[in-house]
C-alpha cells in the first residue's frame, strides 16, 4: 500500500536493551524525518536526512542512531534504552524544493509507542 | 530559540458551536504555517498550509488566519462536529540550508460534546 508505515505499532522493552524502530515511505520523498512526542510538548526532532546516506542530529538526538542506505527507509535504533525514552515516535517524510519557496507537505506515519521498564 | 506557543491548551465546546485556537510564534525565518490535526492514536494530518504572503485558507469547516507581522496565527472551527475532537497543532517551518524544519507547538485539545 502506499503511504508511509511504521512498525512496530507497540514495543516494551528494558532499559539497557537495543531496539530499533522501522520506517517505510512509498513515494520516493527525499526528506525523512523522526519525532517523539510527550506529554505536554510538541513534536520534538530526533533526526531528519535529506537524502539515502545524508542524516542529521535534530534537537533530541541524544541516544539516538539512524541510518539511510535507501530512499524509502529510515529505521531509529535506540543503542541502549532509558526510561526517559519511553514515548511515542513519529516517522514523517516530506519532499520539499530547496530555493523555490514551494510549501510541500508532510506525512507522518501512525506512530510506535515505546515503552522502556 | 524559535518557539511556537498555542492557546488554550484544552478546551470543551458543545456540538455545533464554533471555535477559535490560537498559535503565536517566534520562528525566524519563517516559511510557511501550518495547522494538523491529530486523533489519539494517530499520527498528525495536515488542514492548511499558508505561507507568509497569505492571511487566510479555509478547508471545509476549518479556516486558518496569519497576521506575519504580529506572528499570530488562528484556527476557526464552524459548526463542531463530534468527530472534531482531536488534538490541533500549530507548526510553524523554519528556513534552514537543507529545506524546512518544522517547530511544533504542543498543541490544544479539543473535546466536543452531545
Amino acid at each position: 500500500d502506499a503511504g508511509i508505515t511504521q512498525s512496530p505499532r507497540y514495543k516494551i522493552t528494558e532499559t539497557g536493551r537495543q531496539v530499533t524502530l522501522m520506517c517505510h515511505q512509498t513515494w520516493s520523498h527525499s526528506y525523512m524525518f523522526w519525532y517523539r512526542q510527550d506529554l505536554g510538548h510538541g513534536l520534538r526532532l530526533i533526526y531528519y536526512s535529506a537524502a539515502a546516506d545524508i542524516t542529521d542530529k535534530g534537537e533530541v538526538s541524544d541516544g539516538y542512531v539512524v541510518s539511510r542506505s535507501k530512499t524509502e527507509n529510515f529505521p531509529l535504533t535506540l543503542e541502549s534504552a532509558t526510561r526517559s525514552q519511553t514515548s511515542v515516535y513519529f516517522c514523517a517524510s516530506s519532499e520539499t524544493y530547496r530555493g523555490q519557496g514551494m510549501n510541500t507537505e508532510a506525512f507522518f506515519g501512525q506512530g510506535t509507542r515505546l515503552t522502556v521498564v | 530559540k524559535n518557539q511556537v506557543e498555542q492557546s488554550p491548551q484544552s478546551l470543551i465546546i458543545l456540538e455545533g458551536k464554533n471555535c477559535t485556537l490560537q498559535c503565536n510564534y517566534t520562528v525566524s525565518p519563517f516559511s510557511n504555517l501550518r495547522w494538523y490535526k491529530q486523533d489519539t492514536g494517530r499520527g498528525p494530518v495536515s488542514l492548511t498550509i499558508m505561507t507568509f504572503s497569505e492571511n487566510t485558507k479555509s478547508n471545509g469547516r476549518y479556516t486558518a488566519t496569519l497576521d506575519a507581522d504580529t506572528k499570530q496565527s488562528s484556527l476557526h472551527i464552524t459548526a463542531s462536529q463530534l468527530s472534531d475532537s482531536a488534538s490541533y497543532i500549530c507548526v510553524v517551518s523554519e528556513t534552514m540550508e537543507y529545506g524546512n524544519k518544522l517547530v511544533f507547538g504542543a498543541g490544544t485539545i479539543l473535546r466536543v460534546k452531545s
